[in-house]
């Protein structure tokens, strides 16, 4: 089955600075690779998601990129704002919707912007 | 619109109560399931539902049991509920085709003492 690593578990950047967090992939047959932001106490919330007949995919200030040869995929956050502050999950699946949507998360990483 | 609704979102029981967590989603969603969060683990998924009568195995699916006899609910039962249990249940759902995938619902809190 698929595999998702994420690392590092913990990010602490300075509000202002640009964090991006990475992960990594080992079904071939993934396509579909979603980030969730969960903040705490709270439910995981999609933020941005990417398919793999795309390189790149940017919304305001988070953009995600992804490698299919090399099986990875980051989210890129510019201009960090304390409220960026919570735990984002990465996450792959064969298909956004349907049969072939089954989710694997990687453990997350805690990010922290320090004011 | 309620979206993906679970409940309860908090229970304590003790160890070998049955109980089952309910989740319910009202935007005809075919694919539905469950996931435990657990510090440092991530969401592992538990059990899947690609459509009403059909139901398989997730990447911890040992202690639980599921059944899915209507698109709207995808009920979670604990037989026998071990403190390894102890954890955060989310129920997800996704449709068929479309230009969103998963929804969660907002978490049931489950304490096994």
């Amino acid at each position: 089955g698929e595999n998702v690593e994420q690392h590092p578990s913990t990010l602490s950047v300075q509000e202002g600075d640009s964090a991006v967090i990475k992960c990594t992939y080992s079904d071939s047959a993934s396509n579909y690779f979603p980030w969730y932001k969960q903040e705490l106490g709270k439910r995981p919330q999609l933020i941005i998601d990417i398919r793999s007949n795309v390189g790149e995919k940017k919304d305001q200030r988070i953009a995600v990129t992804l490698n299919k040869t090399a099986k990875h995929f980051s989210l890129h956050i510019t201009e960090t704002q304390p409220e960026d502050s919570a735990v984002y999950f990465c996450a792959a699946s064969r298909d956004r919707t349907g049969a072939n949507s089954k989710l694997t998360f990687g453990k997350g990483i805690t990010l922290s912007v320090r004011p | 619109n309620a979206g993906v609704t679970q409940t309860p979102k908090f229970q304590v029981l003790k160890t070998g109560q049955s109980m089952t967590l309910q989740c319910a989603q009202d935007m005809n969603h075919e694919y539905m399931s469950w996931y435990r969060q657990d510090p440092g683990m991530g969401l592992r998924l538990i059990h899947y539902s690609v459509g009403a009568g059909i139901t398989d195995q997730g990447e911890v699916p040992n202690g639980y049991n599921v059944s899915r006899s209507t698109t709207e609910d995808f009920p979670l039962r604990l037989l026998s509920a071990a403190p390894s249990q102890t954890s955060v249940y989310f129920c997800a759902s996704s449709p068929a085709t479309g230009a969103y995938g998963y929804t969660f619902g907002s978490g049931t809190r489950l304490t096994v003492v």
